[in-house]
């Protein structure tokens, strides 16, 4: 079974600052699919990147970006310049290629200090 | 088209009703999930269907529950005989069938608490 790991309970930063979120995953396939979602409080889950197993380009989105690294199953999501409305519980996600569901790390809630 | 809906947003219970949530999916998404998050934890997987077909179904989905979407667009979600294990925040989701396109959009999600 695939299990996705999010060793950082919570994580605090400057705002303006750059930070770095952790996630390995486990799984036997080759063709999958990582997320990073972010979940302000109370309000709805919503895509930050993703990446295609295949691609060895890392995904950028503006002041987000990714560190895929394949063989060592490490996925870490790095956000620069960070902003009052960063804040909130980021999920790292695994999903192998086909339809199956998403499968979520424990989450890591990030802080950002004024 | 401004995104998945689910309603309602909160639902309060007794223990041993039977409850119903109903997620309307991106319309033109073929692709619907549904997920069950629990407090400080990550969402897991409860079912999927494509189409009106439910094609998964994750262990966690006991007999109580049961998913249906009968002509291919909302979904419902039916909990029977609800216990105080079941609340939760019931999230749903949709994406596109489309190669490379199959990444998944969420709903507010369906908040229960089981007295």
């Amino acid at each position: 079974a695939q299990t996705v790991t999010q060793s950082q309970p919570e994580m605090s930063v400057q705002e303006a600052e750059t930070v770095t979120l952790s996630c390995t995953y486990d799984t036997s396939e080759s063709d999958y699919y990582l997320f990073w979602y972010k979940q302000p409080p109370s309000r709805q889950m919503i895509l930050v990147i993703r990446q295609e197993a295949y691609k060895q380009q890392n995904a950028t989105e503006n002041r987000f970006s990714v560190n895929f690294q394949k063989a060592a199953k490490s996925f870490s999501l790095k956000i620069s310049d960070s902003q009052l409305g960063d804040a909130a519980m980021y999920f790292c996600a695994y999903r192998r290629g086909g339809a199956d569901g998403l499968t979520f790390g424990k989450g890591t809630h990030l802080i950002i200090q004024p | 088209d401004t995104g998945v809906s689910q309603d309602p947003r909160h639902k309060i219970t007794k223990r041993g009703q039977n409850v119903t949530f109903r997620c309307d999916p991106i319309s033109e998404h073929n692709r619907l999930y549904w997920y069950r998050q629990t407090l400080g934890q990550g969402p897991e997987f409860l079912t999927y269907f494509q189409n009106e077909a439910q094609l998964e179904k994750s262990r966690l989905l006991s007999d109580r529950f049961s998913a249906e979407r009968p002509k291919g667009s909302f979904s419902t979600l039916e909990i029977q005989r609800t216990e105080q294990g079941d609340s939760a925040m019931y999230l749903c989701a949709s994406s596109s069938s489309d190669y490379h396109q199959e990444t998944q959009y969420f709903g507010p999600g369906t908040r229960l608490l089981v007295l």
